[in-house]
């Protein structure tokens, strides 16, 4: 069954700094797609970042970055010069395209992401 | 700007209501989507649509129904609200193409009383 693992609840970073938060991920698909999304405390849940399983390059989106491993199935994302504003969730997810249910994300637990001045 | 709009923020509604989580969005999409999301659960699929009347069950259906009377528009209903439906609503959207991006709504926290 596909899965998303996300091992860090919570995490704290020193604004300025870089930070990676970790994702794991599971399917017995070829093709598929991995996304994250920052989720604020008023609750929307902003898109960030894709990547798909073809890609050679990792993505990038400004501060965004993706660190995927495809043999190690994880996909990292890493934000660097940390800002207050990015104290969010930040969720991983997957899609597979040959999953029948017309674009259904999986998503991990989450990690809080907590930036200090 | 993409926008998907739902209709309330927050929601509080007697058990055996029947309660209607209405979404909106301006950017043509085919596929539209409802997910709840709990502490500890993460997001689940309740329904989606790919197109106008059309729609299909997600991972938990059970307590709950979808109109798409008009591309722009997915409602969620509550038949009977109950209170183990006391969550936060998604709704999201999503264009044809198969890597095209799920973009979601602000949310609505609904509390059954």
């Amino acid at each position: 069954a596909q899965k998303i693992t996300q091992t860090q609840p919570g995490m704290f970073v020193q604004e300025k700094e870089a930070v990676t938060l970790d994702c794991t991920y599971d399917t017995s698909d070829q093709s598929y797609g991995l996304f994250w999304y920052k989720q604020p405390s008023s609750g929307e849940m902003i898109f960030l970042i894709y990547q798909g399983s073809y890609d050679e390059q990792n993505a990038t989106e400004g501060r965004y970055s993706l660190n995927f491993q495809k043999a190690r199935k994880s996909a990292n994302l890493v934000i660097s010069a940390s800002q207050l504003g990015d104290s969010a969730m930040y969720f991983c997810a997957m899609r597979e395209l040959s999953y029948n249910q017309g674009g259904k994300l999986i998503f991990g637990q989450g990690t809080e992401l907590s930036v200090k001045p | 700007d993409v926008k998907v709009t739902q209709s309330s923020r927050y929601l509080v509604k007697r058990t055996g209501e029947k309660v209607f989580l209405e979404c909106v969005q301006d950017m043509d999409h085919e596929n539209m989507f409802w997910y709840r999301q709990d502490p500890g659960l993460g997001l689940r699929l309740i329904y989606f649509s790919y197109d106008v009347k059309m729609k299909e069950k997600g991972d938990i259906p059970e307590g709950y129904s979808v109109s798409r009377e008009k591309k722009e528009r997915f409602s969620l209903i509550l038949e009977s609200a109950s209170t183990n439906q006391t969550s936060m609503y998604l709704c999201a959207s999503r264009g044809g193409g198969s890597w095209n991006i799920q973009y979601f709504g602000a949310g609505t926290r609904l509390s059954v009383l």
